[in-house]
């Protein structure tokens, strides 16, 4: 099924432990990004890609990298995990035209736990 | 910055009941707005979306128009059902070309038989 798909679903890390959570679209999306999701503070951009080898930085980009090598993969890493990063980390992506044009498509998440 | 501020919940309903859930936004231009639905262990699913001002967006019975001169998208539904049981998140994208969906903080529905 086209879409986007998030590995893994659910992760505990211990403080300082390194991890990358993967993202792959097959719709050949040209924009990716990556958002956060805590109770009571909705959706916040963590890094966005608008095509291979482009990214930037989104609202809380601290404490995480971010790389575009092809249209269809875009995984998050977190250096050093913190337990300030327990949260559920979602991928989406939209086509060219702007997001009026092209909604957003949305993974599954992955819930992270660093304890 | 641009901003969405959407009503705290948990809003809690019967079935069959009127749902409003309120959503005012600001932004320097002209943003697209959104109402995306999070079911329970799910990402999020658009719901529906308006780009101009008058627009009215609709989909399974939910409606919500662009008002500009109150810079609001309230999400409204006639008659809920116990399926309508979820998290409501408004959201705006800054212009035609926006790089990324600003979100309010959801809204919980809960909705009884």
């Amino acid at each position: 099924n086209a879409g986007v798909t998030q590995t893994p679903k659910f992760q505990v890390l211990k403080t300082g432990q390194s991890m990358t959570l993967q993202c792959a679209q097959d719709m050949n999306h040209e924009y990716m990004s990556w958002y956060r999701q805590d109770p009571g503070m909705g959706l916040r951009l963590i890094h966005y890609s608008v095509g291979a080898g482009i990214t930037d930085q989104g609202e809380v980009p601290n404490g995480y990298n971010v790389s575009r090598s092809t249209t269809e993969d875009f995984p998050l890493r977190l250096l050093s995990a913190a337990p300030s990063q327990t949260s559920v980390y979602f991928c989406a992506s939209r086509g060219l035209g702007g997001a009026a044009n092209y909604g957003y498509t949305f993974g599954s998440g992955t819930r992270l736990t660093v304890v | 910055g641009d901003s969405v501020t959407q009503m705290e919940g948990p809003v809690t309903l019967s079935e069959e009941a009127f749902l409003t859930i309120n959503c005012t936004y600001t932004a320097t231009g002209y943003p697209s707005l959104f109402w995306y639905v999070q079911y329970p262990g799910e990402g999020l699913q658009l719901l529906l979306k308006a780009t101009k001002a008058d627009d009215k967006g609709s989909n399974k019975g939910f409606e919500a128009t662009y008002r500009k001169e109150t810079t609001s998208f309230h999400l409204e539904k006639g008659s809920v059902q116990v399926s309508d049981s979820a998290v409501y998140f408004c959201a705006l994208s800054e212009g035609q070309a926006g790089t990324a969906l600003i979100f309010g903080k959801g809204t919980t529905l809960s909705v009884s038989s």
